[in-house]
């Protein structure tokens, strides 16, 4: 019930394209669910995150859409760049309690 | 505002030795967190405090390990009797307290026993 499971594995897109990264949960104690990039070698980097009151955030070129009733978020990268290439992770947490993390989905945009 | 840091980035050591992180948090973040990240997985949470009480441990964090936060500013974590599996990368991460505030990461320390 601690899981949250993250699909797909990797991904390969084109320059200008849309990847979009799913994660799913089941414990319903979980009320922030952000997004972070990997770069290898670096610590994850804090993208994005969503609150379950809401059901879609924006921020620049990355968006979020939560879907509560089906326990389902998704990380959308909109016109995508070869700079966006890296590991994105997805977590949940209980009210800012430690984060359980997905296992991570290996992007590679192509020029 | 310098961001999390960690302290050594790299560590190599032989089977049976202990050795100890340092992490710096954000300075007005009185949360720290620990975390362990193997490759290809995400990172995995150990244990977290806040300000200097420990409030929560993983049941990965065997007594080999302890994590301490003295003074409730920077931490420090140590592995006694290293194995061949606690290679890993050591993240820290700190936060706020209160409302939704994100945890941010620290770079990381590799350790690669052998």
């Amino acid at each position: 019930q601690q899981q949250v499971k993250q699909s797909p594995q990797s991904l390969i897109v084109q320059k200008g394209g849309i990847p979009i990264i799913n994660c799913a949960y089941e414990n319903t104690a979980f009320d922030y669910f952000p997004w972070y990039q990997q770069f290898p070698g670096k610590g994850p980097a804090l993208l994005i995150a969503i609150r379950p009151d809401v059901s879609e955030k924006k921020e620049g070129r990355f968006t979020i859409s939560f879907n509560k009733s089906a326990k389902q978020f998704s990380l959308h990268i909109m016109d995508s760049q070869p700079g966006d290439s890296a590991t994105y992770f997805c977590a949940a947490s209980p009210h800012t309690d430690k984060l359980i993390f997905g296992t991570g989905t290996r992007l590679q945009v192509f020029p | 505002d310098t961001g999390v840091s960690q302290d050594p980035r790299h560590k190599i050591t032989k089977r049976g030795q202990n050795v100890t992180f340092r992490c710096d948090p954000i300075s007005e973040h009185n949360r720290l967190y620990w975390y362990r990240q193997t490759l290809g997985q995400g990172p995995e949470f150990l244990t977290y405090f806040q300000n200097e009480a420990q409030l929560e441990k993983s049941r990965l964090l065997s007594d080999r390990f302890s994590a301490e936060r003295p003074k409730g500013s920077f931490s420090t974590l140590e592995i006694q009797r290293t194995e061949q599996g606690d290679s890993a990368m050591y993240l820290c991460a700190s936060s706020k307290t209160g409302g939704f505030y994100e945890q941010y990461f620290g770079p990381g320390t590799r350790l690669t026993v052998t």
